[in-house]
């Protein structure tokens, strides 16, 4: 079983949807990364965080320490948010979810 | 701005070949990291290196080597490229060994080996 489950592996919704990604894990964390990965590979970090919730534009982080889950949201989605979106934890060392692959049509 | 790059986007190579993929940040970075990404594992930490001429071995090490000669440059090596290896190759750094801090990717090389 893998440290960190992120749930769905794919998702597609139309443009407009408020979008949910799910994030569990397993181990004792620090830290709690969400990362975007457009199509040709780049990845681009999102949020870093250990408590709470954090808030950058259309996209919303939170993470829930004592349940050991965190999830994205993405209010009003757009096509341009197509991508792979990764979990990641900071452990003893970096562990990364699978990646959610969200597509937004228009 | 943070810069990672990586010296190929797409490579493809034949079994056997001896494979180098090379990884330059301009940040001066303490850390640097290689992995590979294949479909439905996420990412694999291959290895890192927190400073010239050290490495350590990640989750995958087998079949690779790395080289970090300046702090800028960090050098993964197939001595001789096999079919598995196959994948993406994500390049990261990031500034502190210690503590937890933003780690920065490359744009990735995609390699086949043929």
């Amino acid at each position: 079983k893998n440290e960190v489950e992120q749930s769905p592996q794919n998702l597609t919704a139309q443009e407009g949807e408020f979008i949910t990604i799910n994030c569990s894990y397993s181990v004792g964390i620090s830290a709690l990364h969400w990362l975007q990965q457009h199509p040709g590979g780049g990845i681009v970090s999102l949020f870093m965080l250990s408590s709470g919730k954090k808030k950058h534009g259309r996209l919303i982080a939170t993470i829930n320490i004592q349940e050991k889950h965190s999830s994205l949201h993405i209010t009003a989605s757009h096509p341009r948010d197509s991508a792979v979106y990764i979990c990641a934890v900071r452990s003893d060392d970096m562990r990364f979810g699978a990646g959610t692959r969200l597509t937004v049509k228009p | 701005d943070v810069k990672v790059t990586q010296s190929s986007r797409y490579l493809v190579k034949r079994t056997g070949e001896k494979v180098f993929l090379e990884c330059v940040q301009d940040m001066d970075h303490e850390n640097m990291f290689w992995y590979r990404q294949d479909p439905g594992l996420g990412l694999r930490l291959i290895y890192f290196s927190y400073d010239v001429k050290m490495k350590e071995k990640g989750d995958i090490p087998e079949g690779y080597s790395v080289s970090r000669e300046k702090k800028e440059r960090f050098s993964l090596i197939l001595e001789s490229a096999s079919t598995n290896q196959t994948s993406m190759y994500l390049c990261a750094s990031s500034l502190f060994k210690t503590g937890d801090n933003e780690q920065f990717f490359g744009p990735g090389t995609r390699l086949t080996v043929l």
